[in-house]
């Protein structure tokens, strides 16, 4: 059975710090297909990035980076340089290439506060 | 804005009460998806509609039921309402019929209130 695992329930820190959010998740399949998704105080549910199980290159975005290591099972997210803006739940996800259907298994999602 | 709209945003009803919850998907978006964010279950996977037919289905009550529309549109119908069933109602779309594990893209949601 598929599991995610966001250790870290709430992280705070004072803008411009970075903040690292791990993910760490557990899979029988060896395609798979791994997500993060924000959710502002807003409500919304927003896509942040897809990665392959076979693709394991590291990939930047602006302020955004994702670090995907396999040999560890683990996903990682880090903001650089933090801004209010960036205050929000952040959920990591993932989707099995054998199951049916494309249901997506959440972590519980990490809470990051930042403060000015 | 994801594209994908959900009705109403907010919906405050009574234990026993029936409520539909409507969702359409992204312009040409062929599969649709429900889930159920809760304080103490998380988000949770309820089901998976792919062009009118039933692709997969989650931790999904009995007393709710889904479907899709030729239109694409889906409905999720939730009856016999308990408190329990307070939460917040996703809606998810996703396009590529020959890339099953899409990126799914989410509604604004339907917050459920149940008194």
């Amino acid at each position: 059975a598929q599991k995610v695992t966001q250790a870290q329930t709430e992280i705070s820190v004072v803008e411009k710090e970075d903040v690292t959010l791990d993910c760490v998740y557990e899979t029988r399949d060896t395609t798979y297909y791994l997500f993060w998704y924000k959710q502002p105080p807003s409500g919304e549910l927003v896509f942040l990035i897809r990665r392959n199980s076979f693709d394991e290159q590291n990939e930047i975005s602006g302020r955004y980076s994702w670090n995907f290591q396999k040999s560890t099972s683990s996903f990682n997210f880090t903001i650089t340089a933090s801004q209010v803006v960036d205050s929000a739940v952040y959920f990591c996800a993932l989707s099995e290439a054998r199951a049916a259907g494309n249901k997506l298994t959440f972590g519980g999602g990490t809470r990051v506060l930042v403060k000015p | 804005d994801s594209g994908v709209t959900q009705t109403p945003k907010h919906l405050i009803t009574a234990t026993g009460q029936r409520v539909t919850l409507r969702c359409s998907p992204r312009s040409g978006d062929l599969s649709v998806y429900w889930y159920q964010q809760s304080l103490d279950q998380g988000l949770q996977f309820l089901i998976h509609y792919y062009n009118g037919e039933e692709r997969a289905k989650g931790n999904i009550l009995e007393r709710f039921s889904a479907q899709q529309f030729p239109d694409l549109h889906s409905e999720l119908n939730l009856s016999s309402l308990e408190l329990g069933d307070s939460a917040l109602y996703f809606c998810a779309s996703s396009f590529k019929p020959g890339l099953d594990k899409d990126t799914q893209y989410f509604g604004p949601g339907t917050r459920l209130t149940v008194l």
